[in-house]
């Protein structure tokens, strides 16, 4: 495709349920971020892998969050037992080595 | 780590006017300075970024101006237009792998 995709575009959730979202990047992009971003906020970082290595994992909020890249492309975010402040943007971020960050359109997440 | 603070967290301009939007950063090994434009419901995307080893970049009415010693990066805008009303992110990152530090955000309106 032309750029990053994701999906859902929407989710809503119960507390406590499981949710998985999915990151399609940029054909041939080495490096995948995982960015939450809350309402009126910046985007805060919470993990990033080059290829199918995760090399930084400093930002995921609690062992609730899981990613992974297994093959170097698509990427999935998972969250078990979501929670209330698990509501926000989830935004997917692809990047070849000349550092500019592709953005998709995000995922943005409702845990009533 | 590395935290980046960006400065005014809203801003309301004149058509025709400038907008300035300051960022600092800690992390004095930080070497590239992007900074996005996010419309609302729409996903992030670069609008201009500049590197440690550059004080000074343009593209048409964008400028970008860094400050090393001082460790402050500045967005300026210049003739500004109804259509660049939206939220700004500047953001620093360490080198051609890490991972991108965002600052919270300014809101640009502006106003015919």
């Amino acid at each position: 495709g032309a750029g990053v995709s994701q999906s859902p575009r929407y989710k809503v959730a119960k507390r406590g349920q499981d949710v998985a979202l999915r990151c399609d990047p940029i054909s041939g992009h080495v490096s995948l971020f995982w960015y939450q971003q809350a309402l009126g906020q910046g985007p805060e970082f919470l993990t990033y892998f080059q290829n199918e290595a995760q090399l930084d994992k400093s930002g995921l909020p609690s062992d609730r969050f899981f990613a992974e890249r297994p093959e170097g492309s698509v990427s999935t975010l998972k969250i078990q037992r979501t929670q209330q402040e698990d509501s926000a943007v989830y935004l997917c971020a692809s990047s070849p080595n000349t550092g500019e960050l592709f953005f998709g359109e995000g995922s943005r997440l409702t845990v009533l | 780590g590395e935290n980046v603070e960006q400065h005014p967290s809203t801003l309301s301009v004149q058509e025709g006017d400038s907008a300035v939007i300051k960022c600092t950063y800690s992390d004095s090994a930080s070497n590239y300075f992007p900074w996005y434009k996010q419309e609302l419901g729409k996903r992030p995307q670069l609008i201009i970024d500049i590197r440690s080893n550059v004080g000074e970049k343009k593209d048409q009415r964008i400028a970008v101006t860094l400050n090393k010693t001082a460790k402050h990066f500045s967005l300026h805008i210049t003739e500004t237009q109804p259509e660049d009303s939206a939220v700004y992110f500047c953001a620093a990152k360490r080198d051609s792998w890490g991972k991108f530090q965002f600052g919270a955000g300014t809101q640009v309106v502006v106003t015919p």
